[in-house]
């Protein structure tokens, strides 16, 4: 099993709908969590990260982190056309080395 | 300006030369890292360095070299050992080891023809 993984997409969905995005970790990570944004042919920008279990807001992000399942999610409100873009999940592996591993992202297509 | 600067942006190359890509940073950051992103995959790390004049390989450190002889900066040599080179390749910084929030520069797309 891969150290965190990610559905590809896309995932589209219309204008000011909630997008729901999601990620699913290994056992050999550590418990924190980290989401970036990244637009076509750019470079990834952070937007949250997340250490706790429960729930963290900033703006129309909320992060997500269910321990028992071992998922992190991330969600956007009122969803607008300039949030497409490629969500990548980042973990921090359990083996000392420290960087963080990526996962291979979710495409967002949010229609007008 | 604080931040990071990769140079150049598009950068192309005959195969077979070794070339080497800039990653420089006035953010005061103590570590940094390289790396790699295929068209619709998510990125790969190349090698990393936690203090100036040490580094340790990522995933994929065959067929590329670094330095770090100052802290601002972590230049990458792709080599002619390395397979496949054509690739986004993105440097980032962190404020020190222990902070795992990563930022990262603009990339530099390299084409190996």
């Amino acid at each position: 099993q891969k150290e965190v993984e990610q559905n590809s997409g896309p995932l589209s969905v219309p204008e000011g709908a909630i997008a729901s995005l999601n990620c699913t970790y290994s056992d050999r990570v550590s418990q924190s969590f980290f989401w970036y944004r990244q637009y076509s042919g750019k470079s990834p920008e952070l937007i949250m990260s997340i250490y706790s279990n429960g729930d963290k807001e900033d703006g129309r992000f909320t992060a997500q982190l269910n321990k028992a399942s071992q998922y992190v999610s991330l969600l956007i409100r009122d969803s607008q056309p300039s949030d497409s873009a490629t969500y990548l999940c980042a973990v921090i592996p359990d083996t000392g080395r420290r960087a963080l591993t990526f996962g291979s992202g979710t495409r967002l297509q949010v229609q007008p | 300006d604080g931040g990071i600067t990769q140079s150049p942006k598009y950068l192309f190359r005959k195969e077979g030369q070794n070339v080497t890509l800039s990653c420089e940073q006035n953010l005061n950051h103590d570590a940094m890292y390289w790396y790699r992103q295929d068209p619709g995959q998510g990125l790969r790390l190349i090698y990393y360095s936690q203090i100036v004049n040490d580094f340790q390989k990522g995933d994929i450190a065959e067929g590329y070299s670094v330095s770090r002889e100052k802290k601002e900066s972590f230049p990458l040599t792709v080599t002619s050992a390395q397979k496949n080179p054509t690739a986004f390749y993105l440097c980032a910084s962190s404020v020190d080891p222990s902070s795992y929030e990563q930022y990262f520069g603009p990339g530099t797309r390299l084409t190996v023809t």
